[in-house]
């Protein structure tokens, strides 16, 4: 079965650092997403990649997949409180729909 | 998009009884999932809610402990019967229409006491 590995599982920076998420799979990635978690709270819902090298950004945070669609990375620019949280990777397990995740990397910005 | 409710979005119950959890939809949706987070985890599927027949289940969870319905394109339960501690969690309600993004519920906490 397929299995994704984030790294790392949780990282401290200050106010204004760059940082970067990354996760990995142990099969081909037919779909890529990345969530956002607040403690205790539902997923938000960041970006999807499908294509080897593909790349996307939303405001500060860009997410790119490897050409060979096994590892995607996750990357803040000038990080803000508002970026803490808990980061998710889930893939598409090509079984009905559904979606495995990694365990999940813990973001902590401090002012 | 779609949007999801969840009822209850926390709830502390004793030990052996039963919470149903309730999961509503605001358009019609092929898919729809429940997952488990323990505290500290990540998320793990529990199972596929089908429309009109039985759920799917995942490996480690079965339909005595877990028994979902969904008895229309919208709508979908999930219980979690004779309680434990260790079924405190918050479970997640997820629904997905074809190929792209999969919308979550808020969640729902659950404290066994």
């Amino acid at each position: 079965s397929q299995e994704l590995e984030q790294s790392p599982q949780s990282l401290i920076v200050q106010e204004g650092k760059n940082l970067t998420i990354n996760c990995t799979s142990s099969k081909t990635l037919y779909g890529l997403y990345w969530y956002k978690q607040k403690y205790g709270e539902g997923l938000i819902f960041l970006m999807m990649l499908q294509k080897g090298g593909e790349e996307k950004s939303h405001e500060k945070i860009t997410a790119k997949l490897d050409e060979k669609k096994q590892q995607s990375s996750l990357h803040i620019t000038a990080s803000q409180p508002s970026h803490a949280g808990i980061y998710l990777c889930g893939a598409d397990s090509n079984q009905g729909g559904k979606l495995i995740f990694g365990q999940g990397t813990e973001l902590s910005v401090k002012p | 998009s779609a949007v999801i409710s969840q009822k209850p979005s926390r709830d502390i119950c004793q030990r052996g009884t039963s919470l149903t959890i309730q999961c509503q939809v605001d358009s019609q949706v092929t898919m729809m999932f429940w997952y488990r987070q323990q505290p500290g985890q990540s998320l793990t599927l529990i199972a596929t809610a089908n429309q009109g027949s039985e759920a799917t289940y995942e490996s480690g969870f079965v339909i005595d402990k877990f028994p979902i319905s969904r008895p229309n394109l919208t709508f979908s339960t999930l219980t979690v019967s004779n309680m434990s501690p260790e079924d405190s969690s918050i479970y997640l309600c997820s629904s997905r229409q074809g190929p792209g993004e999969l919308f979550f519920g808020e969640g729902s906490r659950l404290t066994v006491l």
